[in-house]
């Protein structure tokens, strides 16, 4: 099945302990982002990647990293949460550019809260 | 940055009933898209309108695009109460660095009433 999977799907940390949102996609996918949803805010886009080791800002990127090693990954790391990082975190990926008339797939998303 | 604004923020019917969501945007876009959203859980794509088309159908979904008034709306007819869920536009622009990327709204959240 075509699916895009986040792991975990919650998590409770405290502030300053490194975290890392793993994103695995098996539709052979090039671009891939990753967004927070906040209420009254919609979603942001954080991070994305074009292809394998090229990644760019998005609207919200700091406090976060990202890698693309592999085609089918692309973690979100937190070197030092903080409560403001609590959020819904949701990872998406597509075929290409969405310039290029494509679509988004999601993951289920993963709520995470730093206290 | 906020591109798409989604009208109303909330919308409440009865099962049965239409419902029409509207998204107005800023820039010039490449494509719009209309995503849904159930509960707290990811997003699924519904459908895609280029910036040269002015309606498309699926099902029971009608989107329209005006690019002049940089607007499209959402219609779903014979609304049904599994339709309940929010719903986000997403603009795709045809300039700038960010060409690749989705720009959200902050979504109309319906209710569909049994």
């Amino acid at each position: 099945e075509a699916q895009v999977t986040q792991n975990p799907r919650y998590l409770i940390t405290v502030t300053g302990k490194k975290l890392t949102v793993t994103c695995s996609q098996n539709m052979n996918h090039e671009y891939m982002s990753w967004y927070r949803q906040d209420p009254g805010l919609g979603l942001r886009q954080i991070y994305y990647s074009m292809n394998v080791e090229v990644t760019d800002k998005g609207d919200v990127p700091e406090g976060y990293k990202v890698s693309r090693k592999e085609k089918r990954n692309f973690p979100l790391i937190l070197e030092s949460p903080s409560p403001n990082q609590t959020s819904l975190y949701f990872c998406a990926s597509s075929p290409g550019p969405h310039r290029a008339n494509t679509e988004a797939f999601f993951g289920q998303g993963t709520r995470l809260t730093v206290v | 940055s906020q591109q798409g604004e989604e009208d109303p923020q909330a919308l409440s019917i009865q099962e049965g009933e239409n419902a029409t969501m509207n998204c107005s945007y800023k820039t010039s876009i490449n494509n719009l898209q209309w995503y849904r959203q159930n509960s707290g859980r990811g997003l699924v794509h519904l459908i895609l309108i280029r910036s040269n088309e002015r309606e498309k159908h699926s099902g029971r979904l009608r989107v329209t695009l005006d690019t002049s008034k940089k607007s499209s709306s959402l219609l779903i007819t014979a609304s049904r109460a599994a339709d309940t869920a929010s719903y986000f536009c997403a603009t795709a622009m045809n300039y700038g660095g960010s060409q690749g990327n989705l720009i959200f709204g902050k979504g109309t959240k319906l209710s569909v009433k049994p």
